[in-house]
């Protein structure tokens, strides 16, 4: 079958940096996928890697290994309004994405 | 302004009525999604479509129905035969090519008593 798995809840400090860790075992893979969704809204479009390596948008970034089926999300000088749900999410063999259920992240004073 | 509208963004419903859940989008998307999401899961793909005139079941299409007449519109109605409605609703949308990105729409949080 088809897994995704990230850890449910992370917590950290503001000012701080935290990374939160997604693994997969898909049927095929055609790109791996993180949104950010705050409680009781839509998830917005964080980031999306397909080859190896790190990819850095501003204070975030992502990371994917094919080979160990793993990617990671970082984020750096956090703040108040990162406190939200990280979802990972895979594009299958059939380009469906396939969604974790989600990292609650909280940040702290 | 372009974006992707889903209303209500409230409903409720008593049991055994159905109900139709509006998605509209502006982007000129040509691929468009229902999502059911549920405390604790990942989101489910209901329905999905890419072209005018014609959709697919996804992993929980049982108790749902669709139809896609324009290709700004994808309306989803959740029937009496769908065991627990409640939850929250997803409409996407995104292009055709090779992994687009999907862009969400605000959500409707459907609620039957």
């Amino acid at each position: 079958g088809q897994n995704i798995d990230q850890p449910t809840e992370m917590t950290a400090t503001e000012g701080a940096i935290v990374q939160i860790n997604c693994t997969y075992q898909t049927s095929g893979f055609n790109g791996l996928f993180w949104y950010q969704q705050h409680a009781g809204e839509a998830p917005t479009f964080l980031s999306y890697n397909v080859l190896d390596g790190l990819e850095e948008k501003g204070r975030f970034s992502s990371f994917l290994s094919r080979s160990k089926g793993y990617s990671y999300l970082l984020l750096k000088e956090l703040q108040m309004k990162d406190s939200a749900s990280y979802l990972c999410a895979v594009s299958d063999s059939n380009y469906q994405l396939i969604w974790g259920a989600g990292t609650k992240l909280i940040i702290k004073p | 302004d372009g974006g992707i509208t889903q209303s209500p963004k409230y409903l409720f419903r008593k049991e055994g009525q159905n109900v139709t859940l509006s998605c509209e989008q502006n982007l000129n998307h040509d691929a468009m999604y229902w999502y059911r999401q549920d405390p604790g899961q990942g989101l489910r793909l209901i329905y999905y479509s890419q072209i005018v005139n014609d959709f697919q079941k996804g992993d929980i299409a049982e108790g749902y129905s669709v139809s896609r007449e324009k290709k700004e519109s994808f309306p989803l109605t959740v029937t009496s035969a769908q065991k627990n409605p409640t939850a929250f609703y997803l409409c996407a949308t995104s292009g055709v090519r090779e992994a687009d990105t999907q862009y969400f729409g605000p959500g409707t949080r459907l609620t039957v008593l």
